[in-house]
């Protein structure tokens, strides 16, 4: 089975650049949720989506990131305009709504901000 | 969710079983231990997680204490493969939050 599909692995663009990445979770999973890893804070979770709905963006850093799910198979993570204190790994996970079922996360991406 | 310890690295001779604590002394009732690690440049991979029994299966085994203040996950035979940091998080059932703190990175010595 395939696993969290996230495009691209890497990405290096100069600040004030749109940056769109990009997730497909696990078919069948109806959670989805996007994290940030750096190592001054870590993984921080951002935002997450049940049923495509946004259920907690309180951890969106500021009107600068947006996410949407437009389907069930497909998400986006933007930032605009970007900065280079965005620069991080940008991580999706899946699963699906029944209790206690584990988060499964793509390889995320490498943003670099310059 | 509760907060959870613990220790920053461990070394682990290959082919020796991996024991990794952690310590949640403010665990709920209702709060699962999940285990989690990473391996360099991949996402976090989901190992195991349990309640107040103890779990097995293919990849580890996960002791809880009986008053689930702490857990240990073991790692039976250790490979190199099995260097990573180790994430040990406290969830509420019904919230599907994961809140990672900074982990265990463990090393597997030849």
């Amino acid at each position: 089975d395939a696993g969290v599909i996230q495009s691209p692995r890497h990405e290096v663009t100069e600040m004030g650049q749109e940056v769109t990445l990009r997730c497909k979770p696990i078919s069948g999973h109806n959670s989805l949720f996007w994290y940030r890893q750096t190592m001054m804070r870590g993984l921080e979770l951002l935002i997450y989506f049940n049923n495509n709905v946004p259920i907690d963006d309180s951890g969106m850093p500021e009107d600068r990131f947006s996410a949407k799910m437009p389907n069930a198979s497909f998400s986006t993570l933007k930032i605009q305009p970007s900065e280079p204190r965005d620069s991080a790994v940008y991580f999706c996970a899946s699963t699906t709504d029944s209790i206690n079922q584990p988060q499964h996360f793509g390889d995320g991406t490498r943003l670099s901000i310059l | 969710d509760a907060k959870t310890t613990q220790p920053t690295s461990m070394d682990c001779a290959e082919g020796r079983a991996a024991n990794l604590p952690c310590n949640h002394s403010t665990i709920s009732g209702n709060e699962y231990v999940y285990w989690y690690r990473q391996i360099h440049s991949q996402g976090p991979q989901y190992i195991i997680h349990g309640l107040k029994n103890n779990e097995t299966n293919e990849m580890a085994s996960l002791i809880i204490t009986e008053d689930r203040k702490s857990s240990t996950l073991i790692l039976p035979h250790a490979t190199l493969r099995d260097t990573a940091v180790y994430y040990c998080i406290v969830r509420l059932d019904r919230n599907e939050k994961l809140t990672f703190g900074t982990g265990t990175r463990l090393t597997i010595i030849p």
